[in-house]
Parts: C-alpha cells; sequence; structure tokens
C-alpha cells in the first residue's frame, strides 16, 4: 500500500534560522506531492506543490525539493518566525486507478523567539 | 469571497442517532472530498467526488454515505453514528481531481459521539 511518513516528533527552533522538515515514501514516486500548513482548530491550507520531474520548487521563504532516489521531499522555510509555527503536512498524488491524495500525519513545527 | 463551508463546526450526540454534516464550496470546483483526521493516523479520505451524481469510496468508507445533487454541496450522512467515528471532519474541494490541483479546506467539524 501506499505510505508517506513524517517525523512525528515537533521540532523546535530559533527565530531566524532554517526549518527543514521530511517527507518520506514508499512504492513508487507519485506525479505530484504537496505541501500543506495546518493550525490548530483550522483546515489545512495550501502551500507548495512539485512534479516529480522537478528538483526544486520555491515560492517567497519557502523551498521545496523532490528527490525520487531518495524517495523524500524536503520542506525549508527560511528565516523562520514564530508565525510560521504550525502543523505542516506533506500529501502525495497518484493518479490512474488511485487518482487521490494521500496524506502524512504531519510535523508540528515551534519557532522561539 | 472564495471558501469551503462546513456546518455545525462542533457536535455531541449519541449512538444511533442519525446526523448530517453539510457542505458547500462557492469556487465552481468539480471535485469534493470528505476527509476524517485522527491523532497519529493523519488525514484519511472517507468519500469524493469526482463531479455532480458521481461519487466513489475512499479509503474508510465504512459507516457513511454521501450524495451530490448539486455541483456546491457535498453533505456527510452518518445513518446510525458511534463512537469509533469520534473524529475531526474536513471537506475539501479542487477544481478537478489532480495532482496538480490544490484542495481548499474547510474549518473542519468536530464530532463527538457518545
Amino acid at each position: 500500500s501506499q505510505k508517506i511518513e513524517q517525523n512525528s516528533e515537533a521540532l523546535n527552533i530559533q527565530e531566524g534560522k532554517t526549518a527543514t522538515l521530511t517527507c518520506n515514501y514508499t512504492n513508487y514516486s507519485p506525479a505530484y506531492l504537496q505541501w500543506y500548513r495546518q493550525d490548530p482548530g483550522r483546515g489545512p491550507v495550501f502551500l507548495l506543490l512539485i512534479r516529480e520531474n522537478e528538483k526544486e520548487k520555491r515560492k517567497e521563504r519557502l523551498k521545496v525539493t523532490f528527490d525520487t532516489t531518495l524517495k523524500q521531499s524536503l520542506f525549508h522555510i527560511t528565516a523562520s518566525q514564530p508565525a510560521d509555527s504550525a502543523t505542516y503536512l506533506c500529501a502525495k498524488y497518484y493518479g490512474g486507478a488511485t487518482n487521490k491524495l494521500i496524506f502524512g500525519t504531519g510535523t508540528l513545527l515551534a519557532v522561539q523567539p | 469571497e472564495a471558501q469551503v463551508t462546513q456546518n455545525p463546526r462542533y457536535l455531541i450526540t449519541v449512538t444511533g442517532k442519525k446526523l448530517t454534516v453539510t457542505c458547500s464550496q462557492n469556487m465552481n470546483h468539480e471535485y469534493m472530498s470528505w476527509y476524517r483526521q485522527d491523532p497519529g493516523l493523519g488525514l484519511r479520505q472517507i468519500y469524493y467526488s469526482m463531479n455532480v451524481e458521481v461519487t466513489d469510496k475512499g479509503d474508510v468508507p465504512e459507516g457513511y454515505k454521501v450524495s451530490r445533487k448539486e455541483k456546491r454541496n457535498f453533505p456527510l450522512i452518518l445513518e446510525s453514528p458511534s463512537p469509533n467515528q469520534t473524529s475531526l471532519y474536513f471537506c475539501a474541494s479542487s477544481l478537478w481531481a489532480g495532482g496538480n490541483q490544490p484542495q481548499h479546506f474547510g474549518d473542519g467539524t468536530r464530532l463527538s459521539i457518545l
């Protein structure tokens, strides 16, 4: 079965540092990987997506990489701020008969001032 | 404002009492889905709909029903709720089904079944 794994332990970093979150998947590479942010009591909010033939995608202070050899995506937040504190979810998409997004359990990021 | 609206936001009810959670989107999206979120298990898809009158099971459909009579609405029905359906539920929509389509989520419905 398709699995997607994120570090269940919270990530604590100091303000101004770069936060790096990991997303690992099993079996064959998904066509797309998406990243979401979820705040307590709210629904996930879409941040970025990356295609399997892209190595890297950037949006302001956010950067996502996709390594199909390692079966891994890394999500970076540079110059982190306390307002970046949230749970970050990755999701992989498989087309064809599957045709759905499979979400990881998320990693809680806490940025200390 | 583009949004996905779920109601109610919170509900405490008893085993066996039928309930419906409504979901409405104002973005003219074709694809809609329901997820439940449980600690340690993440978001799991219950049902999805590719378009009006087209619905299909997700990973955890047992005990749930859905309908898609109009494009904007996708209600989730629990005919006979049980305590193991206590969870946080999210409705989501996207322009169409596909990995390049961001999902727009509602703010969730917290259900407690006693």
